[in-house]
């Protein structure tokens, strides 16, 4: 059974860091390609950030290129994102993603003073 | 620039069906289209993808009322004989590198 896992979402004052994790079980975490996709309090979904299976190929969404970091460590089957410079409208629960076909349970990043 | 289009909102009677739209922009007709389905506060679920020639790929344990076809750049989702769980986000999704989704239907089971 495919089963992604996020966690390190928390509240954090703008301008400050948060790391997101996604644990992954269930496929060959090595061959497939990883998404970190964003909703924001009653908002729809937005992509975020993609990173091929080699880790050869990164995009961001231009919301926070230059902001957020996204990697991977295939030997232990796990997805990271590096959150930078949060803002306020940063806040949103965040969702790692198989390809868009599995998607984990969320992690919620509120970012407030 | 890549931009799927989605009406806001459908509703439907409870046991009805009803048909969703999701729209590529000009040039893009020949994208694959997903559905995801959303319930209320829990995370998207992948119901299906709808490829260019027609055939589409279902995701696990979805029931056979979801069904999904091509026409150009539309892509259809339809959900026959309506339950009350069907009351959810709909959101329609490309590959692409800024893979976007559409803003999403709300569909409200009456």
């Amino acid at each position: 059974e495919v089963q992604l896992v996020e966690s390190g979402g928390g509240l954090v004052k703008p301008g400050g860091s948060l790391r997101l994790s996604c644990a992954a079980s269930g496929f060959t975490f090595s061959s497939s390609d990883m998404n970190w996709v964003r909703q924001a309090p009653g908002k729809g979904l937005e992509w975020v950030s993609t990173i091929t299976s080699s880790s050869s190929n990164i995009y961001y969404a231009n919301s926070v290129k230059g902001r957020f970091t996204i990697s991977r460590d295939n030997a232990k089957n796990s997805l990271f994102l590096q959150m930078n410079a949060l803002r306020a409208e940063d806040s949103a629960v965040y969702y790692c993603a198989r390809n868009f076909v599995y998607w984990g349970q969320g992690t919620p990043v509120t970012v407030s003073s | 620039q890549l931009v799927l289009t989605q009406s806001p909102s459908a509703s439907a009677f409870l046991g009805a069906s009803v048909k969703l739209t999701c729209t590529l922009s000009s040039g893009h007709s020949g994208n694959a289209i997903a559905w995801h389905q959303q319930q209320p506060e829990k995370g998207p679920r992948f119901l299906m993808r709808l490829n260019t020639d027609g055939s589409h790929d279902k995701g696990d344990a979805i029931p056979d009322r979801f069904s999904g076809s091509r026409s150009g750049a539309e892509g259809y989702l339809t959900i026959s004989s309506l339950q009350s769980e069907d009351e959810a986000d709909y959101y329609c999704q490309t590959w692409n590198t800024g893979t976007p989704f559409g803003g999403g239907t709300r569909l409200t089971v009456l």
